[in-house]
């Protein structure tokens, strides 16, 4: 069964500063997708970045970026020039890439990492 | 990004009514949409996966007979919760899965409190 751990319950970061979200998921599979939500206090779940597992080069958005070890079944997060607006939990989600018998795609949530930001 | 509308975003009802929650692709027919529960400061659990046209799968656990899923559309997928007591008092989201990109699009959620 695949599952995703997020080990680190509560982090802070200083405003401008960086921030690393740590991941690290368990899967046999060798095609497969992983995500980072963000959950604000709206509890609004919002997509901040993407990683498609055969994909070697690390996704970013903007002040979003990842540091995806496939081998390492690591998938850390990287928060630059951190702003008031980033406070919020955020979660590591995987979902299987192909659809199996029985497998609709669903997400699998790590338990999440609650983000303070300091002004 | 595509938009998901769940409504209503917040109900309060009495033990033992029923309460359904809409969940609307509005830019994209979803063929496949997801029902989570969220209890506080906790992560989200998977109740049950719901297919245009077919009976909901539900996550071991879930009660079927409990929390109603319909899917009666591309658009459109309900959650009731019948014969409501305290303990389902929650924060249940729905998600729905667009053919492409990949990633899964949540709506607002809906905060249910049994009273």
């Amino acid at each position: 069964a695949q599952t995703v751990t997020q080990s680190q319950p509560e982090m802070s970061v200083q405003e401008a500063e960086t921030v690393t979200l740590s991941c690290t998921y368990d899967t046999s599979e060798s095609d497969y997708y992983l995500f980072w939500y963000k959950q604000p206090p709206s509890r609004q779940m919002i997509l901040v970045i993407r990683q498609e597992a055969y994909k070697q080069q690390n996704a970013t958005e903007n002040r979003f970026s990842v540091n995806f070890q496939k081998a390492a079944k690591s998938f850390s997060l990287k928060i630059s020039d951190s702003q008031l607006g980033d406070a919020a939990m955020y979660f590591c989600a995987y979902r299987i890439g192909v659809d199996y018998g029985g497998s609709q795609g669903n997400l699998i949530f790590g338990k999440g990492t609650k983000l303070s930001v300091k002004p | 990004g595509a938009v998901v509308s769940q409504h209503p975003s917040r109900v309060i009802c009495k033990s033992g009514t029923s309460v359904k929650i809409e969940c609307r692709s509005l830019d994209f027919q979803a063929t496949t949409m997801f029902w989570y529960r969220q209890f506080p400061k906790q992560s989200l659990m998977l109740m049950a996966t719901s297919n245009e046209g077919s009976k909901a799968t539900y996550e071991q656990g879930v009660e079927k007979d409990k929390f109603l899923i319909n899917h009666a559309s591309l658009t459109l997928s309900t959650l009731t919760v019948t014969s409501a007591h305290p303990e389902d008092s929650s924060f249940y989201i729905c998600s729905a899965r667009a053919p492409f990109p990949t990633e899964a699009f949540f709506g607002q959620g809906t905060r249910l409190t049994v009273v």
